[in-house]
């Protein structure tokens, strides 16, 4: 079955620079993925989307890229603020289903 | 515009019992989803409901079980609670074939089960 994976352990940066979490899937490349930001006891927050024929997508300081080759997105944080601090969660369909599936996130510390 | 709304906010219920939770989606969507989030894990896919039904669901014994009324607000029941059922529950709606469009999650319910 499909699986996601993204690193379990924190990213602790300083503030300014850029952050780059990754997130890998097995199995079958689905047709599009999605980042979603969570905050601590909150739901998850919806940021971007990106299909299988875009490369790349932006959205203000966000970045995310799409490799089908290597089942693979990563997800930058331009410029990063203490306000970024949180758990990014990436999210892909898990077939043709209809449901997402996500994975269990990376954590990420932005150090003033 | 008024987000997902979910109901209550936290619970406390003791091995056994029998909790619901309730969601609101936002107005004119047409599809809520369940996610449960058990402390420190990830979102594990609980059911899908749209125009009533229920769509698909995710590997939960049947003692979780839910409903979707005719203003496409909805109900999540879970029986016999046992201890691991202690999580967040998540709630989110999208309009119909518009989920790849992103999610809108409420709040959760943060359930204890003692």
């Amino acid at each position: 079955s499909q699986k996601i994976e993204q690193n379990s352990e924190a990213l602790n940066i300083q503030e300014g620079k850029t952050a780059t979490l990754t997130c890998n899937y097995t199995n079958y490349s689905p047709a599009y993925l999605q980042w979603y930001r969570q905050d601590p006891g909150r739901g998850p927050v919806f940021l971007l989307l990106i299909r299988e024929n875009e490369k790349e997508k932006r959205k203000e300081r966000l970045k995310v890229t799409f490799d089908t080759t290597l089942k693979q997105s990563l997800f930058h944080i331009t410029a990063s603020q203490p306000a970024d601090s949180a758990t990014y969660l990436c999210a892909l369909e898990m077939d043709s289903s209809y449901k997402l599936i996500f994975g269990s996130g990376t954590r990420l510390l932005v150090r003033p | 515009e008024a987000g997902v709304t979910q109901s209550p906010t936290h619970l406390i219920k003791t091995r056994g019992q029998q909790v619901t939770l309730r969601c609101s989606p936002i107005s004119g969507h047409t599809s809520v989803y369940w996610y449960q989030q058990a402390l420190g894990l990830g979102l594990q896919f609980l059911l899908w409901y749209d125009e009533g039904e229920e769509r698909n669901r995710g590997n939960f014994p049947p003692r979780f079980s839910g409903r979707q009324f005719p203003n496409y607000s909805s109900e999540l029941n879970v029986n016999a609670l046992e201890l691991e059922d202690s999580a967040l529950y998540l709630c989110a709606s999208s309009p119909l074939y518009a989920y790849r469009d992103g999610y809108t999650f409420g709040s959760g319910t943060r359930l204890t089960v003692v």
